[in-house]
C-alpha cells in the first residue's frame, strides 16, 4: 500500500483520443501534484494544487488539462497528445507545500 | 530559478561495500529541504533521507546518510553495506522551505548497480 494510487499503470493511444490519468491519496495530505518523467531528462513538475486549488501551471499545453474535485483526487485529462507526451506521469501528495511528497507508480502513457 | 545536478549517470558497487553518490545544486534561498529519492524498476519513487538547510547535523537513516555542505552547496548520498535491493535509479531533490508553486526540482538521477 503506497497511499498513492495512480491508475491505469499503463495507457497507450492514439493522438487523437481522449483519456484521463487518476491518482487518489489516502494519506489526508493537503497538496497534489503531476510529475511528467522522460528518459534521459529530470523529472518535470506539471501541476499543483494545494486545498483543492491549483498553485501553479508550469507553462504546460493545453492538452493537458488537471482536475482536483477534492483533496484526495486528482485527474489528469489528455486529449490530442503528440508522440513526445509518451513518458511516465508520475503523481504525488505531501501534507502542505514545505512538505516531503510522496509518490504513486506512475502511468506509463504511449503515444502512437 | 534551482537547479540540481547529478554528475554520475551510473555507479557500481559490490555488495557488502560503501557507495557515495553526488549531487550539488543551486539556489539563492537560505531556507530549504534537500532529499533523496529511490526509483527502483517497479516505478515507485521511495524518499530515503531528508535533510533541513537550518540545521548543521547530516541525516541518517540506517544504512544511509548524507554529507550536507551548506557552503558549497552539496549533498551527497553515503549507502554503507550496500545490499541489492538498493539497486535503483537514486535522485537528488530540493525543496523550498516557504512552499508555494515550484514543487520539488529533480536532478537527473543516478543508476546504482549492486555487483553481487
Amino acid at each position: 500500500e503506497t497511499g498513492v494510487t495512480q491508475t491505469p499503470r499503463h495507457l497507450v493511444m492514439g493522438m487523437t483520443n481522449k483519456k484521463s490519468l487518476k491518482c487518489e491519496q489516502h494519506l489526508g495530505h493537503n497538496a497534489m501534484y503531476w510529475y511528467k518523467q522522460s528518459a534521459k531528462k529530470p523529472l518535470e513538475l506539471m501541476f499543483v494544487y494545494s486545498l483543492e486549488e491549483r498553485v501553479e501551471n508550469n507553462s504546460v499545453p493545453s492538452r493537458f488539462s488537471p482536475e482536483c474535485p477534492n483533496s484526495s483526487h486528482l485527474f489528469l485529462h489528455l486529449h490530442t497528445l503528440q508522440p513526445e507526451d509518451s513518458a511516465l506521469y508520475l503523481c504525488a501528495s505531501s501534507q502542505e507545500t514545505d512538505q516531503p511528497q510522496h509518490f504513486g507508480d506512475g502511468t506509463r502513457l504511449s503515444i502512437l | 530559478a534551482q537547479t540540481v545536478t547529478q554528475s554520475q549517470p551510473e555507479m557500481s558497487v559490490q555488495e557488502a561495500e560503501t557507495v557515495t553518490l553526488s549531487c550539488t545544486y543551486d539556489t539563492s534561498e537560505s531556507d530549504y529541504y534537500l532529499f533523496w529519492y529511490k526509483q527502483p524498476p517497479s516505478r515507485q519513487m521511495i524518499l530515503v533521507i531528508r535533510q533541513e538547510a537550518y540545521k548543521q547535523q547530516n541525516a541518517t537513516e540506517n544504512r544511509f546518510s548524507v554529507n550536507f555542505q551548506k557552503a558549497a552547496k552539496s549533498f551527497s548520498l553515503k549507502i554503507s553495506d550496500s545490499q541489492l535491493g538498493d539497486a535503483a535509479m537514486y535522485f537528488c531533490a530540493y525543496l523550498y522551505s516557504g512552499g508555494g508553486a515550484d514543487g520539488l526540482t529533480f536532478g537527473k538521477g543516478t543508476h546504482l548497480i549492486i555487483q553481487p
